[in-house]
């Protein structure tokens, strides 16, 4: 079972340049989740989808953007990277939004802005 | 604005029984979930509350007060396995989580 799968594990990018971070879940999922982690505080929502082909804003979205053409798959973007983003990129799906049911994670995207 | 508090770190030894607290406020309660992540790891699932009182799972137990925006992880006979982090996310009147920094366990032999 593959879960929820994030590609790359680590990156390391220079101040200006862009980058596609790409989550994919074969769990049939309709809501994918990027989250950002960094020390001392805890997961901060940057954008999610509830469904193929839709996106919206979450608690720190400025400088990502994201895609969702298809179910399984949720990019985030980096059109200009800067040192600020240097983060733990968690992706995460639900089957849905009530209920018990859990956010499910990749084992995330380690990135360093120089 | 909401808020999630957890005690940064605790320490427990192997065997014993330690409860991690939870308080938070937000806008809105839809339950509340306790995940562990070891660490460079995913955040994995451990328990969701959603009604006042008790959900015991194994040797993981979690405690929910709506009244007193409060809950607790309750984990009992303690292995070296369960260091890790501890993270209490709540669901808010928009469905969102909103996560606590989450509390370092440390378990010393």
């Amino acid at each position: 079972n593959a879960g929820v799968t994030q590609t790359p594990k680590f990156r390391v990018l220079k101040t200006g340049q862009s980058m596609t971070l790409l989550c994919a879940q074969d769990m049939n999922h309709e809501y994918m989740y990027w989250y950002r982690q960094d020390p001392g505080m805890g997961l901060r929502l940057i954008h999610y989808s509830v469904g193929e082909g839709t996106t919206a804003k979450g608690e720190v979205p400025d400088g990502y953007n994201v895609s969702r053409l298809k179910k399984q798959n949720f990019l985030l973007g980096l059109e200009s990277a800067a040192p600020s983003q240097t983060s733990v990129y968690f992706c995460a799906s639900s089957y849905q939004v009530e209920g018990g049911q859990p956010q499910h994670f990749g084992d995330g995207t380690r990135l360093s802005i120089l | 604005g909401q808020n999630i508090d957890q005690p940064t770190e605790m320490t427990a030894t192997e065997g014993a029984i330690v409860q991690i607290n939870c308080t938070y406020q937000t806008s809105g309660f839809n339950g509340l979930f306790w995940y562990q992540q070891h660490a460079g790891e995913a955040p994995t699932f451990l328990s969701y509350n959603v009604l006042d009182g008790l959900e015991e799972k194994g040797r993981f137990s979690s405690f929910l007060s709506r009244s007193k925006g409060y809950s607790y992880l309750l984990l009992k006979e303690l292995q070296m396995k369960d260091s890790a982090s501890y993270l209490c996310a709540v669901r808010d009147s928009n469905y969102q989580l909103i996560w606590g920094a989450g509390t370092k366990l440390i378990i010393k032999p």
